[in-house]
């Protein structure tokens, strides 16, 4: 099983800045099988990146994704108010498919 | 627009069983992959089952393995998991997910999601 560990557990921003988020795997994620999601309280998560780097339907350019291997990142180049949130990082490379822990976003 | 709509969870007593369903409409339903995602009170994400848009591959999770049996119904465009000796650790959301392609298990529509909850 390829265990995700994201970091870090909480990351304290305030609007206008760029948010950095790390997602490392135990062992190599099979061709960059690698999505980021995030999930407001009470809501589904939604679909942010897939592919290691490339975005959703409808997700803006100032999300973007990169990494390979076992090191993979997820960036927000400016924050808005309503990208405060759980972020979760995914591989599906190989079964058992399984998650990061996730990192609260939270506005500081 | 893809919509997926899961039937209502419920309070199960220990050691009984729940069927979920998954109504799902706006795309081609046996052309994805669907899955079973869970999420625990307060805790993160967890998946629970995946099949392919054929249905001829599943996967489960180990929690899963044994006790829930996911399907499909392509003629009714619906996903199904069947869950048996239910535990108090399995009360959670479970989110019906759907794939990215018919073999592709990274989820690009989700439900609204089904609490199930396990206590006597």
């Amino acid at each position: 099983e390829i265990v995700l560990t994201q970091s870090p557990g909480t990351l304290s921003l305030s609007p206008g800045e760029r948010a950095t988020l790390s997602c490392r795997a135990s062992q190599s994620v099979g061709s960059n099988y690698l999505a980021w999601y995030h999930q407001k309280p009470g809501q589904a998560p939604r679909l942010l990146i897939y592919g290691a780097s490339n975005r959703a339907t409808g997700i803006p350019d100032k999300f973007s994704g990169s990494g390979s291997g076992t090191d993979f990142t997820l960036t927000i180049s400016r924050l808005e108010p309503e990208d405060f949130a759980v972020y979760y990082c995914q591989q599906y490379g190989s079964s058992p498919i399984t998650f990061g822990q996730g990192t609260r976003l939270e506005n500081k | 627009e893809v919509q997926l709509l899961e039937s209502r969870g419920g309070l199960v007593q220990p050691g009984g069983s729940r069927r979920l369903s998954c109504a799902a409409s706006g795309f081609s339903f046996s052309t994805y992959a669907m899955s079973w995602v869970r999420q625990a009170p307060g805790k993160g994400l967890e998946w629970v089952a995946a099949m392919s848009g054929s249905g001829d591959t599943t996967y489960y999770s180990d929690s899963a393995q044994g006790r829930f049996t996911i399907s499909r119904d392509n003629s009714k465009n619906t996903l199904y998991l069947q869950m048996n000796s239910l535990r108090a650790e399995d009360t959670a959301v479970y989110y019906c997910a759907k794939g990215g392609g018919s073999y592709s298990f990274y989820f690009d529509h989700w439900g609204q999601g089904a609490l199930v909850t396990v206590s006597s």
